[in-house]
């Protein structure tokens, strides 16, 4: 069973920096692209990070280009979001998603985990 | 970017009638080279991750029923559900990705008449 488990939100200040992982089971890791997708409370989804299966090609939203970091590591089964920088407007939950299709950079997401909240607050 | 709208932001069906959710992307999301569109549809319930229902703008997902299906090319695609149920109630986006960047639409809410 396809399991994904986000972890590492939480409470942060503006200008301040967190790391959130996805541990991913139940599928070979190291064969799917893996996405991060975020919502603000109340808003829709926002598609902020994907990485191909090799982590060597990567690309992020304009929103969050040179302050997130999208990578992966594939002996721990798990993909990393590294955000700095942190602005009010990042507050949302985020969610780690799975590509459907092996290999492919360019996939639908056919599984995804239940997220994790990260507030932006002074 | 590719920016992809959709509409209506909400609809309201009543059971068992079709609902119709369109969705227009800024450019093209068909891939020459495989002829496929590049072009998802999700659901999303309240407190849960979205789910996905169509992929290659046509293709349905498996398990999911077969009142969901979706349909065009290029830069205009729909999704339809044939006859609306209760659990259908929810917010639906398409999502493009042809592009390096896979940009969603802004959701559409659709809930019972």
């Amino acid at each position: 069973e396809v399991q994904l488990l986000e972890s590492g939100g939480g409470l942060v200040q503006p200008g301040g920096s967190l790391r959130l992982s996805c541990a991913a089971s139940g599928f070979t890791f190291s064969s799917y692209a893996m996405s991060w997708v975020r919502q603000a409370p109340g808003k829709g989804l926002e598609w902020v990070s994907t990485i191909s299966s090799s982590g060597g090609n990567t690309h992020s939203a304009d929103s969050v280009k040179g302050r997130f970091t999208i990578s992966r590591d594939s002996s721990k089964n798990t993909l990393y979001l590294q955000m700095n920088s942190l602005r009010v407007e990042d507050t949302a939950v985020y969610f780690c998603a799975k590509a459907r299709v092996s290999v492919e950079y360019s996939s639908s997401s056919d599984y995804w985990g239940q997220g994790t909240l990260v507030i932006v607050s002074s | 970017d590719i920016v992809m709208t959709q509409s209506p932001d909400s609809l309201a069906v009543s059971l068992g009638e079709r609902a119709t959710i369109n969705c227009k992307s800024s450019q093209s999301v068909l891939y020459r080279s495989d002829n496929k569109n590049y072009l998802a549809w999700y659901q999303q319930k309240p407190g849960q991750p979205p789910k996905l229902l169509i992929y290659w703008a046509s293709t349905r997902e498996s398990g999911v029923p077969d009142r969901f299906s979706g349909s065009g090319s290029g830069t205009d695609f729909t999704l339809t559900i044939s006859s609306l149920q209760a659990e259908d109630v929810a917010v639906y986006y398409c999502q493009q990705y042809y592009g390096d960047l896979h940009t969603f639409g802004q959701g559409t809410k659709l809930e019972i008449k």
